[in-house]
């Protein structure tokens, strides 16, 4: 069935760094590729998409890369700042269908 | 708007017994889905729903029913519960996924655990 992984589980910086997670998926018909962020508690919120038309995305200090060839989607957040931290989850589907990665935990350091 | 609402926010069963979770949506959307989330293991697909009357499974639907007899509504029912099925249950809606209006937007999760 579908699948898709994210790496790495757990990422640490400083602030001011920048951090990168990525994702690959299994599901050549895949066309949609959000990002969300969760806070401890709370629900998952989007904080990025991408869909299969585009390879590149950018939202201030958070970017997308998608190379739907490869199959794998990156997010990319700059000067990482301490209320960045939080678990980021990648997701990959279509018509409707959403299957999430495990999660990247993702910590920054003052 | 109330967005996505979930009852209840907080539940303890027994091994064997059924409940239902309940989902609602005041946005009109077409899509819904339930996930369930287990501590590194992120968010699992349970099952999904393209429009009323029409659902289909997703990764881990074993255990669980679900029924969309109108656009608003989206149940979950545990038929018999398990501890196994101790997790945080997330329903999520999306108004269209043909006219780029995929966003899913989540309810605040309902927390279920099962003796």
């Amino acid at each position: 069935g579908e699948n898709v992984e994210q790496h790495p589980s757990t990422l640490s910086v400083q602030e001011g760094d920048s951090a990168v997670i990525k994702c690959t998926y299994s599901d050549s018909a895949s066309n949609y590729f959000p990002w969300y962020k969760q806070e401890l508690g709370k629900r998952p919120q989007l904080i990025i998409d991408i869909r299969s038309n585009v390879g590149e995305k950018k939202d201030q200090r958070i970017a997308v890369t998608l190379n739907k060839t490869a199959k794998h989607f990156s997010l990319h957040i700059t000067e990482t700042q301490p209320e960045d931290s939080a678990v980021y989850f990648c997701a990959a589907g279509q018509g409707g269908k959403l299957i999430f990665g495990q999660g990247t935990e993702l910590s920054v350091k003052p | 708007n109330a967005g996505v609402t979930q009852t209840p926010k907080f539940q303890v069963l027994k091994t064997g017994q059924s409940m239902t979770l309940q989902c609602a949506q005041d946005m009109n959307h077409e899509y819904m889905s339930w996930y369930r989330q287990d501590p590194g293991m992120g968010l699992r697909l349970i099952h999904y729903s393209v429009g009323a009357g029409i659902t289909d499974q997703g990764e881990v639907p074993n255990g669980y029913n679900v029924s969309r007899s109108t656009t608003e509504d989206f149940p979950l029912r545990l038929l018999s519960a398990a501890p196994s099925q101790t997790s945080v249950y997330f329903c999520a809606s999306s108004y269209s996924w043909a006219l780029n209006q995929e966003t899913q937007y989540f309810g605040p999760g309902t927390r279920l655990l099962v003796l």
